[in-house]
């Protein structure tokens, strides 16, 4: 069974705070992604990640960095958490052939709270 | 880009039918999947269509048509377990966009 663990279920941060969120995955996946879901807006990519130490920004990466400088491992960092941020955050991993993407194997997910 | 349609929400009676559709239009196309995501949980994978056609698996069926942008999940013998989200999602070059989910509720 593929496994996708992230390091905390709940969390809450106070506004201007850093904040690390891990995800680890024991498949051998080359890629990995974190998404955040909010209500009536489904799941956007922030950032993905197709080998160790390379990054790609998603569709909304403005106040997020990732690190990724191991192949199992996949860091989301909030610089200075703000209120807009409170959310669901997703990691997931996938196998790929070359450039393409396949199915996608999602961790329990972190809800983040920004007060 | 990617643009993505699905319904919002449905409504359907154990033991029945109900099939779901997705309409996208995209600028790069590597499949179509469809997910399901109960409250509070992570997307588990249902299905995966690259080629044109209905893909079954067990109740679960998928169907995709490339040149109409168009695919539909169906989901037979409806049980109350099946009351969840269904995200179509569109597979391009090194990511997956997602659609809002389809909401199911699934009555007796």
């Amino acid at each position: 069974d593929v496994k996708v663990t992230q390091s905390s279920r709940y969390l809450v941060k106070r506004t201007g705070e850093k904040v690390f969120l891990e995800c680890v995955q024991d498949m051998d996946h080359e890629n990995m992604f974190w998404y955040r879901q909010d209500p009536g807006l489904g799941l956007r990519l922030i950032y993905f990640s197709y080998d160790v130490k390379m990054k790609e920004k998603g569709d909304i990466p403005e106040g997020y960095s990732v690190s990724r400088e191991k192949k199992e491992r996949f860091s989301l960092i909030l610089e200075s958490a703000s209120t807009n941020q409170t959310s669901m955050y997703l990691c997931a991993s996938s196998p790929s052939q070359g450039a393409w993407t396949y199915e996608q194997y999602f961790g329990p997910g972190t809800r983040l709270t920004v007060t | 880009g990617q643009n993505i349609d699905q319904p919002t929400e449905m409504t359907a009676t154990e033991g029945a039918i109900v099939q779901i559709n997705c309409t996208y239009q995209t600028s790069g196309f590597n499949g179509l999947f469809w997910y399901q995501q109960h409250a509070g949980e992570a997307p588990t994978f249902l299905s995966y269509n690259v080629l044109d056609g209905l893909e079954e698996k067990g109740r679960f069926s998928s169907f995709l048509s490339r040149s109409k942008g168009y695919s539909y999940l169906l989901l037979k013998e409806l049980q109350m377990k099946d009351s969840a989200s269904y995200l179509c999602a569109v597979g391009g070059y090194q990511k997956v966009t997602f659609g809002i989910g389809t909401k199911l509720q699934v009555i007796p």
